[in-house]
């Protein structure tokens, strides 16, 4: 079946603008978590969706990252006024979520560059 | 909350060799730990993980170790070939059904022919 994917692959925006980051999860994945990669780094948790709900939120860096899910599939990631540090790969992952820990599979991510 | 370490960061081996990725963890509740390789420009994929009730998981040439008592587990990787160079990342988490992985910083594997 299909995978997680994710759009745009790329974005190229200038400083100060707002972008938006989309994410479709595989089917029946209840789970959905957002983390970010800096160029030569680790993964870092941003936040993780639970249905249509982000118990943990406790990974956003700032209050101009924000996410959102509806329908228990597509979620977005919207950072407003984006900042030169801000660039980095945003990855989105999905999971069954039953009782125990299930794999994560990620997207191919997208590729955020601020001018 | 929980912090993961990883050693070393870069390691060459030639091909045929073997290859061992150390990680420590700092939370004694977490008891899931999964190891992604991840492809220059590729998505991190899931190669091998193991949970805190086995100390050891084998998959042909990839296999897992797990001290619970030290908080530390190991990726051994034997009969390197050039394709297995990626960077190879750990993580832990709580074994529930909504994990939060903290990863290791990556460990760069590059096999030479």
């Amino acid at each position: 079946g299909a995978g997680v994917s994710q759009s745009p692959s790329n974005k190229v925006t200038e400083k100060g603008k707002d972008v938006e980051l989309r994410c479709d999860p595989i089917s029946g994945h209840t789970a959905l978590y957002w983390y970010r990669q800096r160029l030569g780094q680790g993964l870092e948790f941003l936040i993780y969706f639970q249905g249509n709900s982000a118990p943990d939120k406790s990974g956003l860096p700032s209050d101009r990252f924000s996410a959102e899910r509806t329908g228990e599939s597509v979620s977005t990631l919207t950072i407003q006024r984006t900042q030169q540090e801000d660039s980095a790969v945003y990855l989105c992952a999905s999971s069954l979520a039953r009782l125990a820990a299930e794999t994560q599979y990620f997207g191919p991510g997208t590729r955020l560059l601020v001018l | 909350g929980e912090n993961v370490e990883q050693h070393p960061s870069t390691l060459s081996v030639q091909e045929g060799d073997s290859a061992v990725i150390k990680c420590t963890y700092s939370d004694s509740a977490s008891n899931y730990f999964p190891w992604y390789k991840q492809e220059l420009g590729k998505r991190p994929q899931l190669i091998i993980d193991i949970r805190s009730n086995v100390g050891e998981k084998k998959d042909q040439r990839i296999a897992v170790t797990l001290n619970k008592t030290a908080k530390h587990f190991s990726l051994h990787i034997t009969e390197t070939q050039p394709e297995d160079s990626a960077v190879y990342f750990c993580a832990a988490s709580m074994n529930t059904g909504f994990q939060k992985l903290v990863f290791g910083t990556g460990t760069r594997l590059l096999v030479s022919p």
